[in-house]
């Protein structure tokens, strides 16, 4: 009954080719979102979906196309890829309805490291 | 922009020792939450203790305590009682609530490393 769940946990590919990170909440929030983790374990915000809607989407490369089919799962497309992609990406999910205003946690699944070769 | 600065990069206590961690953030927003998260070596993050900017009441989780002080602008994290599962990565957070263009997105601070000495 995991709450956040990520597949793969871990992806190691060549330079060049185009890959896909699964993400699936099951806490019936409406809001989810993709971080990067660096090499020195800096975390940055990349999309967020509300309601499978596009809410940000933080000056990432057009290689990385999100796609919420549901608001159950948001999953990470990157297409050529690149040396400098390789890191940890964590899916997270909150719950932000009732006039905008949640209690603001953010739930992360297990994370997913991606080496790229 | 909405900065968030930990100051140390790493930190060591001895078990069963108290240590604080540091962090300072920048906003112009008066409506606001602060998180602290773990990140243990399994990378998992786990919500440690949360914070709301109105409330003036510092929050408080079992050993983990934070001193919020909102006219400085400083947030930091108290562990009491350090134990070996404490040892990890903590990061400091802030988020707006959900609405408008940030929608709610958490802003980290670098993260301190936490060690801790049996």
């Amino acid at each position: 009954d995991t709450a956040v769940s990520q597949t793969p946990k871990y992806l190691v590919t060549q330079m060049g080719n185009d890959k896909s990170i699964k993400c699936e909440q099951n806490l019936g929030h409406d809001t989810m979102y993709w971080y990067k983790q660096d090499s020195k374990k800096f975390l940055k915000i990349m999309f967020s979906y509300n309601n499978k809607e596009l809410i940000i989407n933080e000056t990432v490369p057009n290689r990385f196309s999100p796609k919420s089919p549901d608001k159950a799962h948001l999953n990470l497309h990157i297409n050529s890829l690149e040396l400098g992609d390789s890191a940890v990406y964590f899916c997270a999910s909150s719950q932000d309805g009732g006039g905008g205003k949640g209690h603001g946690e953010q739930f992360f699944g297990p994370g997913t490291r991606l080496t790229v070769l | 922009a909405q900065t968030v600065t930990q100051s140390q990069p790493e930190m060591s206590v001895q078990e069963a020792e108290t240590v604080t961690l540091s962090c300072t953030y920048d906003t112009s927003e008066s409506d606001y939450y602060l998180f602290w998260y773990k990140q243990p070596p399994s990378r998992q993050m786990i919500l440690v203790i949360r914070q709301e900017a109105y409330k003036q009441q510092n929050a408080t989780e079992n050993r983990f305590s934070v001193n919020f002080q909102k006219a400085a602008k400083s947030f930091s994290l108290k562990i009491s009682d350090s134990q070996l599962g404490d040892a990890a990565m903590y990061f400091c957070a802030y988020r707006v609530p959900a609405g408008g263009t940030s929608y709610g997105k958490l802003t980290f601070g670098q993260g301190t490393i936490l060690t801790v000495h049996p």
